[in-house]
């Protein structure tokens, strides 16, 4: 089946400093990409999406590149608050046993410092 | 009030014993799910449910069972609930993706311990 792999945590930055965590994913066919965020003490919420190669999902100043040749998604901010701070997650959709679900990766706690 | 609603938030067990985690939503989804979340292993599913007369198992559903009661409900029992059970358990819905491509809603997860 698919998979997921993303970057270790934990991340600190101090505030305004450049956010990237890594995601790659190994996938037959052409996954639909996301990242979710979970904020402390609450349920994963959808960060953003890509559904096809080159494709860019951003939101909230966040942004990911779907890119096939090096089948990565990395979630990037050009300017951390501390209000980022919380669990990424990458995921990508899974087709096997011909139903669509989820598959997460591992998760990265960023905490932003003032 | 929440669109998908996880009851008990926060439960201490002891191992053997059976116990229930609810779940609820008004987002009027025909889809729902159970994942558990494990630190250094994110999040992992355990039973879906596509409509009321539909379940399926998950990639960890052994010790645990389900039952969708009504399209806006959806139960996850543990049966003897052991220690390596702890963990934080997640209910998310979904609707059937048309156009775009699948977006889960949480619950905002129920703390299970196992002592």
């Amino acid at each position: 089946g698919n998979s997921v792999t993303q970057m270790e945590g934990p991340v600190t930055l101090s505030e305004e400093a450049f956010l990237t965590i890594n995601c790659t994913y190994t996938a037959t066919g052409y996954p639909s990409l996301f990242w979710y965020v979970q904020y402390p003490g609450e349920g994963l919420q959808l960060l953003l999406k890509a559904t096809k190669a080159d494709d860019k999902g951003s939101n909230k100043g966040f942004e990911a590149t779907y890119r096939k040749e090096t089948t990565s998604f990395h979630l990037e901010k050009g300017s951390v608050q501390v209000s980022d701070s919380a669990v990424y997650f990458c995921a990508l959709s899974d087709w096997e046993g011909g139903s669509e679900k989820l598959v997460f990766g591992k998760g990265t706690k960023l905490t932003v410092n003032p | 009030d929440a669109d998908v609603t996880q009851t008990p938030r926060n439960r201490i067990t002891k191992t053997g014993k059976r116990i229930m985690l609810e779940c609820s939503q008004t987002k009027g989804h025909d889809r729902m799910y159970w994942y558990r979340q494990d630190p250094g292993l994110g999040l992992r599913l355990i039973y879906y449910s596509f409509d009321v007369k539909d379940i399926n198992k998950g990639e960890i559903s052994d010790g645990y069972s389900v039952s969708r009661q009504a399209q806006a409900k959806f139960s996850l029992s543990l049966e003897s609930a052991i220690p390596n059970q702890t963990a934080l358990y997640f209910c998310a819905t979904s609707d059937l993706p048309l156009d775009s491509p699948l977006k889960l809603f949480f619950g905002q997860g129920t703390r299970l311990t196992v002592v």
